[in-house]
């Protein structure tokens, strides 16, 4: 099994402020690395795929990077609609997902 | 427009056997590449991959889960139900089904229908 490590598990954050969130995998997923974004009683809604691809529809303020086993997502601006929980999720082998980041209002 | 819903029991008892079903519209389980999964959530806690069933009736399940569960479709009703025996109280959760595109993606979801197992 691949394992998928997130970090931070909450992230405080202002309107405005750059955030990163990272997440690292147990082996080499190549590029097969996608992020979602939840928020509560809702399903996931995919923003990045293929690390750094970024979905027809999300705004570019958010960003991926990296390969292999380190991946980060950028949001450059942070915006009201943007606190919510983030994952991070491999298709290299099957899915996996990380544990989840939590953004919220500082 | 793809759509996805879930729909089942809201609350099993210990032991019991949990049957869902995932109704899906505006594609084909008989479309090349095409798959639909199930994922879970426990309440406040990260997401799960359960399983995956393909257009041509390949399957893969999660190894955690992999004893317990079973995937199937009938391509006619544009229906998936995944099966999950010997429930739980660890097993309370919101179960998604989700449509897998091309890029291997779950790309659309469902609403997510809570599960609760207590006696």
């Amino acid at each position: 099994d691949i394992q998928m490590t997130q970090s931070p598990s909450t992230l405080s954050a202002s309107v405005g402020d750059r955030v990163t969130i990272t997440c690292r995998a147990s082996q080499s997923i190549s590029s097969w690395l996608a992020w979602y974004q939840q928020k509560p009683g809702k399903a996931p809604n995919l923003l990045i795929y293929k690390a750094s691809s970024l979905e027809s529809g999300v705004p570019s303020r958010f960003s991926g990077s990296g390969s292999g086993t380190e991946f980060t997502l950028t949001i450059s601006s942070l915006q009201p609609d943007d606190f919510a929980t983030y994952y991070c999720q491999q298709y290299n082998n099957y899915w996996t997902f990380g544990q989840g980041t939590k953004v919220e209002i500082k | 427009q793809i759509t996805l819903k879930e729909s089942g029991p809201t609350l099993v008892k210990p032991t019991q056997t949990l049957t869902l079903t995932c109704t899906f519209s505006g594609f084909s389980l008989s479309t090349s590449e095409v798959g639909v999964g199930w994922i879970r959530q426990p309440p406040g806690k990260a997401l799960e991959w359960l399983a995956v069933i393909y257009w041509n009736d390949e399957k893969r399940y999660s190894p955690s889960v992999k004893s317990r569960l079973t995937i199937t479709k009938d391509t006619s009703k544009n229906q998936v139900v995944l099966t999950l025996t010997n429930m739980d109280p660890v097993d309370t959760a919101t179960y998604y089904c989700a449509h897998k595109g091309l890029r291997s993606l779950y790309e659309h979801w469902g609403q997510g229908t809570l599960v609760t197992v207590s006696s």
